[in-house]
């Protein structure tokens, strides 16, 4: 079975601090990878895509960038961030196929001070 | 570009009654959807999908939803609600691209004792 873990869990960082969050799927090759960000408990906005190793798509400009250094290695970072950059951050996976089902990672709490 | 919209900021309901979350699109080609189902602080979790084939399709905990091509609609039901079925719902459509996902801005169920 397949299975998503993020981490860490919850993060506290002050403005202008680096970030790095990362996350690993198990038992599926090749998936297709994604993060979204969540704000203020609802809506949905996915920042990045990648559909193989170092492969990245970007849906939103801003002060994030993803890397996969891994075929089942999704990493998050930023060099300084912004108040605004506080959130709930969601990794998932697709097994690849095109009606596939889109599986959540547990999250990771972000709160910038 | 593939759209959901969820009309109900919150729904409220008492145990033991029927539920209905509802959910339109507005696809080009044919619509793949789904509704996921997200707790505080937690990923989210899949609860069902259509693809094609029957209308009304069957998922997890119970669930089921109702899909409508005439009316444009893909309404979330449980027959009888439990407390625990209090959390945020989303529906979502995949986009054409690489498995993207586009939400609704959620449906937050309260269950009543």
């Amino acid at each position: 079975s397949q299975t998503i873990h993020q981490w860490p869990a919850t993060l506290v960082q002050p403005v202008g601090s680096p970030l790095s969050l990362e996350c690993t799927v198990e038992g599926t090759s090749n998936p297709n990878l994604y993060w979204y960000r969540q704000a203020a408990g609802r809506g949905l906005q996915l920042l990045f895509y990648s559909v193989g190793i170092g492969q990245i798509s970007s849906e939103v400009p801003q002060n994030l960038s993803a890397s996969r250094p891994q075929d089942r290695q999704f990493i998050l970072s930023s060099k300084k961030l912004l108040l605004s950059d506080s959130g709930f951050y969601l990794c998932a996976y697709t097994r690849g196929g095109f009606t596939d089902t889109q599986y959540f990672g547990p999250g990771t709490r972000l709160t910038v001070l | 570009a593939q759209s959901v919209a969820q009309p109900e900021d919150q729904v409220n309901v008492a145990e033991g009654n029927p539920l209905t979350v509802k959910c339109t699109y507005s696809v080009s080609g044919n619509p793949y959807l789904f509704w996921y189902v997200q707790y505080p602080n937690r990923g989210l979790q899949f609860l069902l999908k259509y693809i094609t084939g029957d209308n009304l399709v069957k998922g997890s905990y119970g669930f089921e939803a109702e899909f409508n091509k005439s009316q444009t609609s893909f309404h979330l039901k449980k027959p009888s609600a439990l407390v625990s079925d209090s959390a945020l719902y989303f529906c979502a459509v995949r986009d054409n691209s690489w498995g993207k996902l586009q939400f609704g801005a959620g449906t937050q169920v309260v269950v009543t004792p």
